[in-house]
């Protein structure tokens, strides 16, 4: 079975804070892809990173920066020097090589305070 | 067009009406995914149609619902009968040969 957990419901910061949303999943696939989407309060899921199995390397993006452990099996995202815009529901997927159906996690609400 | 559009943005209809929801994908990706979000709550996958491979319709809740792809392009997600429970956000996403999907703004479904 396939499984995405966010054990954080909600985290709360003020601007300018580090900040790191966790995501563990399960999955008995040797080969899958992780993503990250932002979701404001606009309502649109906007795609935000993909990663491969077989590539462990961490990715920096701007503020943004994601740690991907295959060891632990955990892919999480960091946002440095949080601002209010960063604001929203943040969800980590993962989806089968060549399959189409995304298992998302429950969602984690961050709310960055000025 | 530029991005999955979906129509109408807002629907309140009636319970035990049926309901149409119409998604248009990004032109040249020959996946689509409908997935549902009810308040609060996480993305619930409900079906996925890749190029004219049957689609996987593992996730529609009930006999309800049901979803056809026309022309490999635009899909129409119909719930029949619609209840209260079926109040939700619906959300379509595309994809091309790239796993990523992209999403629509959705469909806010409410049923009074």
């Amino acid at each position: 079975a396939q499984k995405v957990t966010q054990a954080q419901t909600e985290i709360s910061v003020v601007e300018k804070e580090d900040v790191t949303l966790d995501c563990v999943y399960e999955t008995r696939d040797t080969t899958y892809y992780l993503f990250w989407y932002k979701q404001p309060p606009s309502g649109e899921l906007v795609f935000l990173i993909r990663r491969n199995s077989f590539d462990e390397q961490n990715e920096i993006s701007g503020r943004y920066s994601w740690n991907f452990q295959k060891s632990t099996s955990s892919f999480n995202f960091t946002i440095t020097a949080s601002q209010v815009v960063d604001s929203a529901v943040y969800f980590c997927a993962l989806n089968r090589l060549h399959t189409g159906k995304l298992i998302f996690g429950q969602g984690t609400t961050l709310q960055v305070k000025p | 067009g530029a991005g999955v559009s979906q129509s109408p943005s807002n629907k309140v209809t009636e319970k035990g009406k049926d309901v149409e929801l119409r998604c248009d994908p990004i032109s040249g990706h020959t996946a689509l995914y409908w997935y549902r979000q009810s308040l609060g709550q996480g993305l619930e996958f409900l079906i996925y149609f890749q190029g004219n491979s049957a689609p996987d319709k593992s996730g529609l809740p009930s006999d309800r619902f049901s979803a056809e792809r026309t022309g490999g392009s635009v899909s129409t997600l119909t719930i029949q009968r619609t209840q209260q429970e079926d109040s939700a956000v619906y959300l379509c996403a595309s994809s091309s040969d790239h796993p990523e999907a992209f999403f629509g703004q959705g469909t806010r479904l409410t049923v009074v």
